[in-house]
């Protein structure tokens, strides 16, 4: 069992489009994040959400706009999309958060490559 | 501004030889120090991690060394496998909040 899942794995769009990404986890988590890996290779924070509630925002451009439906579940919704959006997105998920010394579990990535 | 420095893009080792990824950091407020292992294709994979209270952490093969005073994080793979040839990651926790801040990666190549 695939214990945190994304779809689509790749994803090629025209600039402009609105996608979404979604992002599952069935490792009974409290904590769910997006990491984005640009060109650059560099893995930096997004969002994080722990139990439905955002915890971080590190300064995204407000196109992006995560959704937590329930405890398993954030999606990443990407409105006006711009060629600098191709990268690879990671999902990852954590049994806790702030001040715990835990691990993260990651998905396998969204390729989103903008045309 | 790179808070957490991978100084070595790529590494090339011998098969049964030592293989050793270096990290380097620049804010002391980090406590909790993580190695991931990426193949392609595929999402990191946590492979050891060390408390700031330790300075060596050993897992079978793998073994974490951290260096709190020169702010320096190790990873030693001994013996080094075919199979361990892959992206290594460090990455660090400051444990005030919820993120991990990643180096930008050590491609190892390990060579039968």
């Amino acid at each position: 069992d695939t214990a945190v899942s994304q779809t689509p794995k790749y994803l090629v769009t025209q600039m402009g489009n609105d996608k979404s990404i979604k992002c599952e986890q069935n490792l009974g988590h409290d904590t769910m994040y997006w990491y984005k890996q640009d060109s650059k290779k560099f893995l930096k924070i997004m969002f994080s959400y722990n139990n439905k509630e955002l915890i971080i925002n590190e300064t995204v451009p407000n196109r992006f706009s995560p959704k937590s439906p329930d405890k398993a579940h954030l999606n990443l919704h990407i409105n006006s999309l711009e060629l600098g959006d191709s990268a690879v997105y990671f999902c990852a998920s954590s049994q806790r958060g702030a001040g715990a010394q835990e691990t993260q579990y990651f998905g396998p990535g969204t390729r989103l490559l903008v045309l | 501004d790179q808070q957490v420095k991978q100084n070595s893009p790529s590494l090339s080792v011998q098969e049964g030889r030592i293989s050793i990824l270096n990290c380097d950091y620049t804010n002391s407020m980090f406590d909790y120090f993580l190695w991931y292992k990426k193949y392609p294709a595929e999402g990191p994979t946590f492979l050891i991690s060390i408390s700031s209270i330790k300075d060596k952490n050993e897992d079978g093969r793998f073994t974490v060394f951290l260096n709190k005073s020169a702010k320096h994080l190790s990873l030693h793979i001994v013996p080094s496998q075919p199979g361990d040839s892959a992206v290594y990651f460090c990455a660090l926790d400051g444990g005030s909040n919820y993120k991990l801040t990643f180096g930008k990666g050590t491609l190892l190549t390990v060579n039968p």
